[in-house]
């Protein structure tokens, strides 16, 4: 039971590249997310969605783009690498319809902007 | 808006004695309340929530957090430390009523360390 997968677990980038995250999520949970993780801000939502096709904005959405297609899948995609970027992501996913939002975290990906 | 207080940004406690971290929270309604915790690059892992019912709610790892409305408080407890309790602690919180969004407002967290 692998759970929720993120990968790369690390990236280095320069300013201005694009890359995507990739998180996918093998519990059939309709409600996905990703966080971004900086030292004393604790965890921050960046995008979330509740089900294929619906995404939606967090508290700190600019400069990344989400999609689902799938239940299974939610890629971030960050459109233009800035340094204020550099941070640990994690993607977390729950059951809208079982339990009572316990969210089930990924590994994280650390992702460097040069 | 939801919001979370972790008022310690590191607390430290020798191994065997009692361990509190604190949790405050500010929200519309009734909460849910969780703890979360962090190893080195690791991802979180969910120690134990409250939901409603019984204001002591026991969770994994011997952990254990009390709820106090008229405090707004959720902080986190275990009688007895261990050297392998240290990591990053994360409080949320998220509001009753928030249907489908399950939107969890998390805490800045606490470093706890066990001293051997």
């Amino acid at each position: 039971n692998a759970g929720v997968t993120q990968t790369p677990k690390f990236q280095v980038l320069k300013t201005g590249q694009s890359m995507t995250l990739q998180c996918a999520q093998d519990m059939n949970h309709e409600y996905m997310s990703w966080y971004r993780q900086d030292p004393g801000m604790g965890l921050r939502l960046i995008h979330y969605s509740v089900g294929a096709g619906i995404t939606d904005q967090g508290e700190v959405p600019n400069g990344y783009n989400v999609s689902r297609s799938t239940t299974e899948d939610f890629p971030l995609r960050l459109l233009s690498a800035a340094p204020s970027q550099t941070s640990v992501y994690f993607c977390a996913s729950s059951s809208r319809t079982r339990g009572t939002g316990e969210l089930f975290f990924g590994e994280g990906s650390r992702l460097t902007v040069l | 808006a939801q919001s979370v207080a972790q008022p310690e940004d590191q607390v430290n406690v020798a191994e065997g004695n009692p361990l509190t971290v604190k949790c405050t929270y500010s929200v519309s309604g009734n909460p849910y309340l969780f703890w979360y915790v962090q190893y080195p690059n690791r991802g979180l892992q969910f120690l134990l929530k409250y939901i409603t019912g019984d204001n002591l709610v026991k969770g994994s790892y011997g952990f254990e957090a009390e709820f106090n409305k008229s405090q707004t408080s959720f902080h986190l407890k275990k009688p007895s430390a261990l050297v392998s309790d240290s990591a990053l602690y994360f409080c949320a919180v998220r509001k009753i009523s928030s249907g489908s969004a399950r939107q969890l407002t998390f805490g800045s967290g606490t470093q706890l360390t066990v001293l051997p």
